[in-house]
């Protein structure tokens, strides 16, 4: 595709209820990458995938939360049982080659998670 | 401890008015700073990169500046226009790399008033 795209946009869930949060990528990017946003905070990185697999899943804040990649292409970031604490933009990027240092992440527009 | 801190967290000016935003890091070692643009709704668009040896950049209206000495960068966006009311983003990178070698600012929300 022409951009990041990540669907829902918004999604409203009850607590205690599982979501699947979805980022397709630009077309040829190895690496992608699931930050959060809560309101009136930084940018929180969650996980890296290269490919299909994942070398950092070290911002995961717990077990609730995973995610997977097909393909090389679309991923899936799911939380499990969710808790309100979870309410957040959940943001997806995507870069041509692993690591900031050298290539542009692109972002999508974010999905609008929340928890009631 | 990496942190990026950004001022003000808030601005409001009027269309037309020039305006300053400031990002100072602790990110050791440096690698390049980013600034990007979050519009309401949208993920963060990337302004301009900023590497060691570059003191500053121009990217129309928007000209970002960086003195790696006192680790500081500030975006100056000139003549504002309404559609530049957005959240601007620092991002610093560490030489480490990878994708936790980011540290993100909070943001400037600047809204430009007709």
């Amino acid at each position: 595709g022409a951009g990041v795209s990540q669907s829902p946009s918004n999604k409203v869930t009850e607590k205690g209820k599982d979501v699947e949060l979805r980022c397709d990528p630009i077309s040829g990017h190895t690496a992608l990458y699931w930050y959060r946003q809560s309101l009136g905070q930084g940018l929180e990185f969650l996980i890296y995938f290269q490919g299909n697999s994942a070398p950092d899943k070290s911002g995961l804040p717990s077990d609730r939360f995973s995610a997977e990649r097909t393909g090389g292409s679309v991923s899936t970031l799911t939380i499990q049982r969710t808790q309100q604490e979870d309410s957040a933009v959940y943001l997806c990027a995507s870069s041509l080659v692993e690591g900031w240092m050298n290539t542009e992440a692109f972002f999508g527009q974010g999905t609008r998670l929340t928890v009631v | 401890k990496n942190q990026v801190e950004q001022s003000p967290q808030s601005l409001i000016i009027l269309e037309g008015k020039n305006c300053t935003l400031q990002c100072n890091y602790t990110v050791s070692p440096f690698s390049n700073l980013r600034w990007y643009k979050q519009d309401t709704g949208r993920g963060p668009v990337s302004l301009t990169i900023m590497t060691f040896s570059e003191n500053t950049k121009s990217n129309g209206r928007y000209t970002a500046t960086l003195d790696a000495d006192t680790k500081q960068s500030s975006l100056h966006i000139t003549a504002s226009q309404l559609s530049d009311s957005a959240s601007y983003i620092c991002v610093v990178s560490h030489s480490g790399g990878g994708a936790d070698g980011l540290t993100f600012g909070k943001g400037t929300h600047l809204i430009i008033q007709p």
